[in-house]
């Protein structure tokens, strides 16, 4: 299994491009979800999904839309990039939605927009 | 609401060093509490686990406990290597499968 992987690794957006941050996992997971990780803040939720068809925001979705066609796919997408964006993004999976499922993260895209 | 609040970094010790990263949490209910580790260029990994009060999560022979009265879930290796040196996350899942994590910590293990 390659687990959980995400495209690109790195990129460079000027302020008001769009783009799309890909995830896929192989394992047949239900949830997935999308973090950004600012330096001193930890990670912040930005969206999750807990199957196809479904998705919901967390805690910081502002600026972020997600869709959730297929069980390995999990896009997110930045419409209109801000600098306030620059960040590392990572997404992450589960077998299950609640508290005892191990949560299995990506590589991370490191994202700049200037 | 739910919160971490972690030990700030970064952390540098010699090798064979005893370690300790603490991590105090306030959530609503009974939450899990979770060490995630962070190896350079790479994205997070489990490192352990506790589901309730009293349990003790171990991996790689580092080990925490869940301490209800104190709220705290603080990590400890007793002989670190250099191979260790990574940033540690402390998390907590209030539920619904969504994490909340601590700003990390970063550790340096120098030969």
């Amino acid at each position: 299994n390659a687990g959980v992987t995400q495209t690109p690794k790195f990129q460079v957006l000027k302020t008001g491009q769009s783009m799309t941050l890909q995830c896929a996992q192989d394992m047949n997971h239900e949830y997935m979800s999308w973090y950004r990780q600012d330096p001193g803040m930890g990670l912040r939720l930005i969206h999750y999904s807990v199957g196809a068809g479904i998705t919901d925001q967390g805690e910081v979705p502002n600026g972020y839309n997600v869709s959730r066609s297929t069980t390995e796919d999990f896009p997110l997408r930045l419409l209109s990039a801000a600098p306030s964006q620059t960040s590392v993004y990572f997404c992450a999976s589960s077998y299950g939605q609640g508290r005892n499922y191990e949560q299995y993260f990506g590589p991370g895209t490191r994202l700049t927009v200037t | 609401g739910n919160s971490v609040t972690q030990m700030e970094g970064p952390v540098t010790l010699s090798e064979e060093a005893f370690l300790t990263i603490n991590c105090t949490y306030t959530a609503t209910g009974y939450p899990s509490l979770f060490w995630y580790v962070q190896y350079p260029g790479e994205g997070l990994q489990l490192l352990l686990k506790a589901t309730k009060a009293d349990d003790k999560g171990s991996n790689k022979g580092f080990e925490a406990t869940y301490r209800k009265e104190t709220t705290s879930f603080h990590l400890e290796k007793g002989s670190v290597q250099v191979s260790d040196s990574a940033v540690y996350f402390c998390a907590l899942s209030g539920g619904a499968n969504n994490l909340f994590f601590g700003t990390g910590t970063r550790l340096t293990v120098i030969p």
